[in-house]
């Protein structure tokens, strides 16, 4: 298994919702990234997880909450987001130290998340 | 200045026509990943390169550690390789980091 999935594809979710992205791997990759990005601009990374803790939190708002239970999930947990956090949620593993000319990078197919 | 700047940021092409993207980066990397996105779409990861050339398809990619430049090159292009060719280069110095990315280049090709 050589992907990253990412669940759900769409979400529309209310300021007042409680809702989760769920991202799963199983190529044994031991770094684990969230990203949000904007129509027409690069990803921007939130949060990276390593051996499943927090390692880095690029002073993310509280109401994204990261949560990694095992080494092949990780979970975002969104309550009363508003209508600018809408973008485009990718998900993303590596190795932690990438071997030359080892695996890269995989991306999931992102979480199109829409804040009414 | 972006520590990894793309040219062109756009491009349209004609369909057949050989195509070069160019990225230059100013830190230390491990590695350099270019990057497929079509429109609302996810992103896929074409190459990673640490040095010298990688050819898949009608893809390849250089890099030139010294120069901190890297090419991706489309022969024969086809309309469906329209889509964002980003490059995104990771840090040297060990652990998860996260990617730097470019701004990308829009790539069209023209039938």
């Amino acid at each position: 298994d050589t992907e990253v999935t990412q669940t759900p594809k769409h979400l529309v979710m209310g300021m007042t919702n409680k809702k989760s992205l769920k991202c799963e791997q199983h190529m044994g990759h031991r770094a684990m990234y969230w990203y949000k990005q904007k129509a027409k601009k690069p990803p921007e990374l939130m949060f990276v997880y390593s051996y499943e803790k927090l390692s880095i939190n690029e002073s993310v708002p509280s109401r994204f909450s990261p949560e990694c239970p095992n080494s092949s999930l990780l979970n975002l947990h969104l309550h009363a987001l508003q209508p600018e956090d809408s973008a485009l949620y990718l998900c993303a593993s590596s190795q932690v130290f990438p071997r030359l000319g080892g695996e890269g990078y995989t991306f999931g197919s992102g979480t199109r998340l829409t804040v009414v | 200045k972006n520590e990894v700047e793309q040219s062109p940021q756009n491009l349209t092409a004609q369909e057949g026509e050989f195509i070069t993207i160019n990225c230059s980066y100013s830190v230390g990397i491990s590695a350099l990943h270019w990057l497929q996105q079509h429109p609302g779409g996810g992103i896929v990861s074409l190459f990673m390169l640490s040095s010298g050339k990688k050819k898949h398809g009608r893809l390849i990619a250089t890099i030139n550690i010294q120069e901190k430049h890297s090419s991706l090159h489309i022969t024969a292009s086809h309309p469906r390789d329209s889509a964002v060719y980003i490059c995104a280069v990771r840090r040297s110095g060990g652990g998860a980091d996260g990617l730097t990315f470019g701004k990308g280049t829009h790539l069209i090709i023209q039938p």
